[in-house]
């Protein structure tokens, strides 16, 4: 079965600083793994993805994460934090062979303090 | 606007009432998912749609539960005889086929039941 842990629940940083939320996964299968964010009132929006191509990702509002097989870790990463980033964040694993079925990590609440 | 949208975005009903939510996915998109979010954890997955056919349905959808995707194009989700547990956001998303392709998520609706 195919699961995402996301290690902190909660995380908070300063304005300026880097920010770091972790995230483990759990496939038998070359994964396809996502971060969504999700602002309060909005709906979820794709950061970035990874489907086995390069094992650094790139995404929006100058976001990226790692895919690191060993470490079976998809951590997002942003050097510089911004006051508009405070948000819920969801790492996902695409289910192989479900229908592109999406499993949710429990979710890190992102605060940015000035 | 050409995203994926719900209605209606908030609904308050009481104990035992029936409602049903509507789900306008993007429209070149056949692949259309309903998922269900509780407070403080990540959407969890109800069912999919391949144009009109339902193909898939979590066990979390119990009988009360049904839903609906008429020509394949806007869906339906009925909640009978509605219980507290059942408050909620209900998410819909859609996304085309073939391979990883990643899922577009309306806003809600998020359901109370008093």
């Amino acid at each position: 079965a195919q699961s995402v842990t996301q290690l902190d629940s909660h995380v908070s940083v300063s304005e300026g600083t880097p920010v770091l939320l972790r995230c483990n996964y759990s496939s038998s299968y070359s994964p396809s793994l996502f971060w969504y964010v999700q602002h309060p009132n909005k709906g979820l929006q794709l950061l970035l993805k990874y489907t086995s191509a390069a094992t650094l990702v790139k995404g929006i509002n100058g976001f990226e994460a790692e895919f690191k097989k060993s470490e079976t870790s998809f951590h997002l990463t942003k050097p510089s934090a911004h006051m508009s980033d405070a948000a819920e964040y969801f790492c996902v694993v695409m289910v192989a062979g479900g229908y592109n079925k999406l499993i949710f990590g429990a979710g890190t609440r992102l605060a940015v303090h000035p | 606007d050409t995203g994926v949208s719900q209605d209606p975005r908030h609904k308050i009903t009481k104990r035992g009432q029936n409602v049903t939510f509507r789900c306008d996915p993007i429209s070149e998109h056949n692949r259309l998912y309903w998922y269900r979010q509780t407070l403080g954890q990540g959407p969890e997955f109800l069912t999919y749609f391949q144009n009109e056919a339902q193909l898939e349905k979590s066990r979390l959808l119990s009988d009360r539960f049904s839903a609906e995707r008429p020509k394949g194009s806007f869906s339906t989700l009925e909640i009978q005889r509605t219980e507290q547990g059942d408050s909620a956001m209900y998410l819909c998303a859609s996304s085309a086929t073939g391979g990883r392709t990643e899922a577009f998520f309306g806003q809600g609706t998020r359901l109370t039941v008093v």
